[in-house]
């Protein structure tokens, strides 16, 4: 079974440029997670898509969105991208969630740098 | 709301012996499970080990396994026979059921170095 996988794998933008990431879960999966690694802040929850609807949300402004597909691919969008966005953009999927078994199962990462 | 703590930022041990990777936890929610992820310098999060809040018995993977204390509130993960390849970091976190839809909270995490 293939994993959960990310495209791109490393991105360079400028200050005011938006950018889209791509996360195809693993087969059978309906949840998919979002997390931005830095070396300050750790890792941090952006937001949670189920059956194409967002159910959770992380303490991120506005400029951070998301959208699932029926395919139950998501993309995540940062608009006006600031210094600060640069991280490791993380996703990760399970079979369901809302309940403390779901386990997630992460993709190798999207590495934003902006400049 | 969870709050994950592991309070060893490096821990080093020689090559084929056991080394316990310290993990505490702090929730209100009544079903919670505990995860381990190991992250090599690659970036992706491999999952570990799971532990829920309810199963009586410690949680065994390999050589790996989870020292679930409860009263203590304390999920610590104990790696046996180290070798080369596990030198990573090794990240604890919390997941809960309820509203807290796809949301794991994680600890600041622990970076783990193996001797030859």
């Amino acid at each position: 079974k293939a994993g959960v996988t990310q495209t791109p794998r490393y991105l360079i933008k400028t200050r005011g440029q938006q950018v889209t990431l791509s996360c195809s879960p693993i087969s059978g999966h309906r949840s998919v997670s979002w997390y931005q690694q830095t070396p300050g802040q750790g890792l941090q929850f952006l937001f949670e898509y189920f059956s194409e609807t967002q159910r959770n949300k992380g303490n991120f402004p506005g400029r951070f969105s998301g959208r699932q597909f029926s395919n139950s691919r998501s993309e995540m969008n940062v608009s006006t991208l600031e210094l600060g966005d640069s991280a490791l953009y993380l996703c990760a999927s399970s079979r369901t969630s809302g309940r403390a078994t779901d386990t997630q199962y992460f993709g190798p990462g999207t590495r934003l740098t902006v400049l | 709301a969870q709050k994950i703590t592991q309070t060893q930022p490096g821990m080093f041990v020689q090559e084929k012996e056991a080394v316990t990777l310290d993990c505490t936890y702090d929730t209100s929610d009544p079903s919670y499970g505990l995860f381990w992820y190991k992250q090599p310098s690659s970036g992706e999060m491999i999952f570990l080990i799971y532990q829920g809040s309810y199963d009586q018995q410690n949680a065994t993977e390999g050589r790996y396994s989870l020292n679930f204390q409860k009263a203590r509130k304390s999920a610590n993960l104990v790696i046996s026979a180290s070798q080369l390849g596990d030198s990573a970091m090794y990240f604890c976190a919390g997941g809960a059921g309820g509203t807290s839809y796809g949301k794991l909270t994680f600890g600041q995490g622990t970076i783990l170095t193996v001797h030859p």
